[in-house]
Formats: structure tokens, sequence, C-alpha cells
């Protein structure tokens, strides 16, 4: 099956940093998504982005496919920022792959 | 507005006591999913229905029931929960089961079995 690598494992910033997450993949897919998870659990679609580029305020995501990874990029950190940060990837009847996440702390 | 909803959000129950975690799409989606979230674990998937009538096993069916009698209710039950059973659980559905669409997950149920 698809093997779905993120890093960091953990970041830990200050309110108002930058920051990259990364999410290298093994093989080539037509299904890209990022996700939030909250301190409360609930997984926050982000960006579908199985190529290309696409912001959303704060936040952006790269996926170049035909290296096999994606990028997402969130500027001027705020502390509702906080969670686990997923790229999941194929889709499809068997689901979708999970990494295993980027843990983000924002400190105010 | 277009959403996943699960009930309830929070289950506490006894070994054995049969219940039904509700899964219910507003978005006309043909593909529907379970999957259970794990410390150390990740996120598996448990059962996908493509369809209405037409369901199949994940990674980790076992101790899990589906049906999809209706296109927008996927329900998750339990006939016997056990211990290993306290997970968080996400239902999710996607327009199609083709791997080329977005997928949307519900709100998540914490499930503890006592």
């Amino acid at each position: 099956g698809i093997q779905v690598e993120q890093s960091p494992p953990d970041l830990i910033l200050q309110e108002g940093a930058n920051s990259t997450l990364r999410c290298n993949f093994s093989d080539s897919v037509n299904n890209l998504q990022w996700f939030h998870q909250n301190p409360w659990g609930q997984l926050i679609n982000l960006f579908y982005i199985p190529s290309g580029t696409k912001q959303n305020g704060r936040l952006s995501a790269t996926t170049v496919a035909t290296e096999r990874y994606s990028l997402l990029y969130i500027s001027s950190s705020q502390t509702t920022d906080s969670g686990v940060y997923f790229c999941a990837l194929g889709g499809g009847a068997d689901g979708l792959t999970f990494g295993k996440g980027t843990h983000l702390i924002i400190q105010p | 507005e277009a959403q996943v909803t699960q009930n309830p959000r929070y289950l506490i129950t006894v070994t054995g006591k049969k219940l039904t975690v509700t899964c219910s799409q507003n978005m006309n989606h043909e593909y529907m999913s379970w999957y259970r979230q794990d410390p150390g674990l990740g996120l598996r998937q448990i059962y996908y229905s493509m369809n209405v009538e037409v369901t199949d096993k994940g990674d980790v069916p076992e101790g899990y029931k589906v049906s999809r009698k209706e296109k927008r209710n996927f329900p998750l039950i339990l006939e016997s929960p056990s211990p290993n059973q306290t997970s968080l659980y996400f239902c999710a559905s996607s327009l199609e089961h083709r791997g080329n669409t977005e997928a949307f997950f519900g709100q998540g149920t914490r499930l503890t079995v006592v």
C-alpha cells in the first residue's frame, strides 16, 4: 500500500512564527488532503490538493505529484493553530491512508 | 451547510451492551466509511459502503457491523462492545468511491467501553 511520511513529528513555535510541514508519499496518487485535528479531536478539512498550489488565508499548500511530496505552509501562527496536522492520500474503495501527523504547539 | 453528522459525540458504555453510532451526510455522496483512531496506530478503516446496500470490510472490521439502507445514513453497530473497542470513531463520506474526490469527516465519537 501507499506509504505516507510526515515531518517533523513535533513542532513548537511562538505565536506569529511561520512553519512548513512536509508530506512524502511512495506512489502516484490522484487524491491528497490535508487535515487539522483540533484539541477536541475534530478533523477539519484544510486542502484537497492532488497537485498544484492553493491558498486559504494564512494557510497554503503545494503538491508536486511527480516528486511525491506535499507541503503545508502556516504563516503568522496563532494559538488556535495548535493541534495535529495530517496528510492523507489515496481514497477510493480502500479509503484514505493517513500519515502519522505533525503535532504543532503554538505558544503565546 | 454541507456536513457529516455523527451521534453521539461521547459515549461511555459497559461491556456487552449493544450500541449504535449514527452517521448522516447531506451531500448526496455515494461513498461512506468508518474509521477508528488509536494512539500509535493512527486512523484505520473499519467498513465502507460504495452505495446503498453495498458494504465491505476495511482493515479492522472485527466486532463491528454496518448497514446502508439509505444513501444518507451509515450507522456503525457494536453488537457486543469490548474494552478494546474504546477509541475515537469517525464517519466519512465522499462523492464516489473512486479516489479522486474529497472526503469529509464527521465530528468524531469518543467511545469508552468499561
